[in-house]
C-alpha cells in the first residue's frame, strides 16, 4: 500500500538554526510528493511539491528534493524564524489509489524560539 | 485563488444528534475530500467524491456518510454523533489531474458532549 512516514516531533529550534524534517514514503505507483504547513488555528496550505524524481520544490526558503532511490522527500530550511512555528505534513498522491486522495504523514510540530 | 469554505469553525453537539458539516468550493474542482485530524494520528481520509452523486469510502468511513448533490458542495453527515467523533474536520478539493495539490478549508472543530 501507500504510506508516508515522517519524523516524530516536536522539533524545537532556536531562531536561525538549520531545519531538517525527514519524510520517507512507500508507493505502489509513481507518486507526486507534497509538503503542507498548518499554522495554529488554520487549515493546511501547500508549502511545496515535486512531481518527478530529482525535482526540487522550494518556497519561502524551504526546500525538498524528490529522491526516488531512497524514497525520501526531506524538508530543509537554512535559517528558521519564529514565524515558521507550525505543524508540517508530508504527503503523497498516486493516481488510481483511493482515487486521487492525498495520503498524509502524522505531522511534525516545529517550535522556534527567539 | 481557490476558496474552500467550511460552514462552521466550531461546533458543539450532543451525543446521538445528527450533525451536518458543509463544504463549498468556488473553483470547479472535480475532487472533494473529508479528512479528520487528531493529535498523533495526522489526517485520515473519511470519504471522497470525484463527481456529483459519486462517493468513495476512505480509511475511516464508519459512523459517517456524505452527500454531493452539486459539484461545488460536499457534505459530511454524522448520523448519530458520538464522543469519539470529537475532532477537527478538514474539507479539501483538488483537480482530477496528476500532480496537482489539494486546497483545504479552515477546518471545523467539532466537540460531541
Amino acid at each position: 500500500g501507500n504510506s508516508v512516514t515522517q519524523m516524530e516531533g516536536p522539533v524545537t529550534l532556536s531562531e536561525e538554526a538549520f531545519l531538517t524534517i525527514n519524510c520517507t514514503y512507500t508507493a505502489t505507483g509513481y507518486p507526486s510528493l507534497f509538503w503542507y504547513v498548518q499554522y495554529p488555528g488554520e487549515g493546511l496550505q501547500l508549502l511545496l511539491k515535486a512531481t518527478k524524481a530529482d525535482d526540487k520544490g522550494s518556497n519561502k526558503g524551504f526546500e525538498a528534493t524528490y529522491r526516488k532511490e531512497t524514497t525520501s522527500f526531506h524538508l530543509e530550511k537554512g535559517s528558521v524564524q519564529v514565524s515558521d512555528s507550525a505543524v508540517y505534513f508530508c504527503a503523497l498522491s498516486v493516481v488510481g489509489q483511493a482515487g486521487t486522495a492525498l495520503i498524509f504523514g502524522k505531522g511534525t510540530t516545529l517550535s522556534v524560539s527567539s | 485563488d481557490v476558496k474552500v469554505t467550511q460552514s462552521s469553525r466550531y461546533l458543539v453537539k450532543r451525543t446521538g444528534e445528527k450533525v451536518f458539516l458543509e463544504c463549498v468550493q468556488d473553483m470547479d474542482h472535480e475532487n472533494m475530500f473529508w479528512y479528520r485530524q487528531d493529535p498523533g494520528l495526522g489526517l485520515r481520509l473519511i470519504y471522497f467524491s470525484y463527481d456529483v452523486k459519486m462517493k468513495e469510502k476512505g480509511d475511516i468511513p464508519e459512523g459517517y456518510s456524505v452527500s454531493r448533490e452539486k459539484k461545488e458542495r460536499f457534505s459530511l453527515i454524522l448520523e448519530s454523533a458520538s464522543t469519539n467523533q470529537t475532532s477537527m474536520y478538514l474539507c479539501a478539493t483538488r483537480l482530477l489531474i496528476v500532480g496537482t495539490e489539494a486546497f483545504f478549508g479552515q477546518g471545523t472543530r467539532l466537540t460531541v458532549v
